[in-house]
């Protein structure tokens, strides 16, 4: 139990276009769901909280205008990156919280983002 | 500022040597720390711990919490070159939302 998917987790796209990544709880349903990126030889760095039906908090740094995030279900998240540019090119990573005493909170495989 | 440090941030072993990892933390309203392992795709979850003392087991991997001198060591024994990943560090504060902060991470390469 308690697996996400992510998709796609490859792409390669060029420089100004808009890319739609998707994060889904298969088995469980997510109020909060996460999404991180991570760049090479460095940590996960959390960008933002998606909370099902109600607007996403970023974290300081992060453009709210970039990265959109959408969450229209509680298996469902969203992320956009928006104009991307070759800066954005990225692992990106998506979590799933599951209900419980502990709120224990499930990744996705993830997402490699190439930007040309 | 909540900040999760983890040491040494990489390590070279034998196979069958047994390497400790590290993990200090400074969080204000402590929740849990949890240890991953990551090797090409996303984190897998290890342990998660709460309380000081009690030892956390799976397998040949361990783990334990002082949340006195704020710090966890995650302990493999017997390692093998399937051990061989990025083994990641996490913190949750209470009401937080969730928010997990991770550490740099430990680069552990388990050598034939």
């Amino acid at each position: 139990g308690a697996v996400v998917s992510q998709h796609p987790s490859w792409v390669i796209c060029k420089s100004g276009t808009s890319v739609k990544i998707e994060c889904r709880s298969l088995d469980f349903q997510a109020t909060t769901m996460f999404w991180y990126r991570q760049f090479p030889k460095q940590s996960l760095m959390l960008m933002a909280t998606s909370n099902e039906g109600s607007k996403a908090t970023y974290e300081q740094g992060v453009e709210k205008d970039k990265f959109l995030i959408n969450h229209a279900s509680l298996t469902l998240s969203t992320l956009t990156v928006t104009s991307a540019h070759p800066e954005d090119s990225s692992f990106y990573i998506c979590s799933a919280e599951h209900g419980g005493a502990y709120n224990e909170q499930f990744f996705g495989p993830g997402t490699r983002l190439t930007v040309l | 500022e909540d900040k999760v440090v983890q040491s040494p941030l990489s390590l070279v072993v034998h196979e069958g040597d047994t390497v400790t990892l590290n993990c200090s933390y400074e969080v204000t309203n402590f929740r849990s720390l949890l240890w991953y392992k990551q090797e090409k795709k996303a984190p897998t979850f290890l342990f998660m711990l709460t309380s000081s003392g009690i030892e956390k087991k799976s397998g040949r991997l361990s783990s334990i919490l002082d949340k006195k001198e704020l710090f966890s060591i995650l302990n493999i024994t017997a390692t093998q070159t399937g051990d061989s990943a990025v083994y990641l560090c996490a913190v949750e504060a209470w009401n937080q939302g969730g928010k997990l902060i991770f550490g740099q991470g430990t680069e552990l390469s388990v050598k034939p």
